[in-house]
């Protein structure tokens, strides 16, 4: 069973367009949702967080969007740039429970210059 | 700030050998800490969790005799794959929180793993 369901599993997007990567969660207990993103070679790179208490949270061009209600949490990246180009991985954990970590499948994001 | 470092980046074995990766935290404590495996072109597999002065706690499907955990101080954890074999050739990846922070989440921050291959 697959706790978070992340989509699409590859984009490309033109430089200066918005990419929008998106996931699913099943489990309501789950109340922390991190995004990370992932250079070949690698560990993955904490990029942005949101708890289900609020509905938006943005940093620089990146963008959280959740909807607790629909149990979904989707990854904005404004003015996309070649740099952009990563694998982006969403997950999610009970942080009051036991800290792991669910990762999605991940996103494979190519920014055309 | 929140700086894992993992060691080796990478390493080559031979078949029935056994590869040791230590996992650090370089400017906080952890009590716990996360082995993920990750093949190629996939998502991150949690391995294990490995709590500072007591036994790991491990994923169903996980062999604990072959992936032995370590824990011994807040700030190393080690992962030691046993008679390793072609099939364990992977990327091996840690992560850990800072169990002093305080605020409403602690993130969890990844070493830039360790690529083994098994020959």
């Amino acid at each position: 069973q697959q706790q978070v369901k992340q989509s699409p599993q590859s984009l490309i997007v033109q430089k200066g367009g918005i990419s929008i990567i998106n996931c699913a969660y099943e489990n309501t207990a789950f109340d922390y949702f991190p995004w990370y993103q992932q250079f070949p070679g690698k560990g993955p790179a904490l990029l942005i967080a949101i708890r289900p208490d609020v509905s938006e949270k943005k940093e620089g061009r990146f963008t959280i969007s959740f909807n607790k209600s629909a149990k979904q949490f989707s990854l904005h990246i404004m003015d996309s740039q070649p740099g952009d180009s990563a694998t982006y991985f969403c997950a999610a954990s009970n942080q009051g429970g036991s800290e792991k970590l669910v990762f999605g499948k991940g996103t494979k994001l190519t920014v055309n210059p | 700030g929140a700086v894992v470092s993992q060691h080796p980046s990478r390493v080559i074995c031979k078949s029935g050998t056994s590869v040791k990766i230590e996992c650090r935290s370089l400017d906080f404590q952890a009590t716990t800490m996360f082995w993920y495996r990750q093949f190629p072109k996939q998502s991150l597999m949690l391995m294990a969790t490995s709590n500072e002065g007591s036994k790991a706690t491990y994923e169903q499907g996980v062999e604990k005799d072959k992936f032995l955990i370590n824990h011994a101080s807040l700030t190393l954890s080690t992962l030691t794959v046993t008679s390793a074999h072609p099939e364990d050739s992977s990327f091996y990846i840690c992560s850990a929180s800072n169990h002093r922070d305080n605020t409403n989440y602690r993130p969890l921050h990844f070493g830039n793993g360790t690529r083994l291959t098994v020959t």
